[in-house]
């Protein structure tokens, strides 16, 4: 079956940039969503199809995807960005849907 | 309001069964294909299964395969998840959710609803 990877963690000051990758055998192909999910709560999609923002969710967030990596990222960094992010996609060849194993941002 | 709201959680021991569902507001339910996926505790999101809006095609991750059941009733606004056999490893917070018009993304979660799997 298909598998993302991503890093368990990326730390970032206020007001830097944070990207997550999220690899995946040509992940390029596929059409990769984002979630942002903060202990307690739901997630929330940020992202979806690569690069499009659901309404509500700020410019700063903004995606990309090409050969076998996908990269979510965070511009000017929050201190109320600080959550779990994960990526994920839909295998057509298995009729999977498939989460990454998520990465933990951390706000110095 | 624009909702979904799990329930039927609780504890059970293994090998027993529970019923979860998922009531929607606030949008064309029939309109969306549903899901369920779930979060054991300090881990991430698995993808349990998926139900298109008419009904007419169902999916499911190896992992509940043949244990869980996945249902729909479009009168109702309501998406069920029917658990048997349950294991002590099917413990976690079970969210419904809801895929975005045209995409297979997830743009409506659910609060979720927790199910413990112990004797």
């Amino acid at each position: 079956s298909y598998v993302l990877t991503q890093p368990p963690s990326v730390s970032v000051a206020p007001g830097q940039t944070a990207r997550i990758s999220c690899g995946g055998d040509d992940i390029g192909f596929k059409s990769v969503h984002w979630y942002q999910q903060k202990p307690g709560q739901a997630p929330v999609l940020v992202v979806y199809d690569d690069r499009d923002r659901p309404s509500g969710i700020p410019e700063r967030f903004s995606g990309s995807n090409s050969a076998n990596t996908a990269t979510l990222t965070i511009s000017g960094v929050e201190a109320g960005d600080e959550a779990e992010y994960y990526c994920q996609v839909w295998d057509t060849l298995s009729a999977l849907f498939v989460f990454g194993p998520g990465t933990k941002v951390t706000v110095l | 309001q624009v909702q979904l709201v799990e329930s039927g959680g609780g504890w059970v021991k293994p090998g027993g069964s529970l019923r979860l569902s998922c009531a929607a507001s606030g949008f064309t339910f029939s309109d969306h294909y549903m899901s369920w996926i779930r979060q054991a505790p300090g881990k991430g999101l698995e993808w349990l299964s998926h139900i298109k809006a008419s009904d007419s095609s169902i999916y499911y991750a190896d992992s509940v395969k043949g244990r869980f059941a996945i249902s729909r009733d479009n009168a109702e606004n309501s998406v069920f998840l029917q658990m048997n056999s349950l294991r002590v490893e099917d413990t976690a917070v079970y969210y419904c959710a809801r895929a975005k018009l045209g995409y297979d993304a997830f743009d409506m979660w659910g609060h979720g609803t927790m199910v413990t799997v112990s004797s």
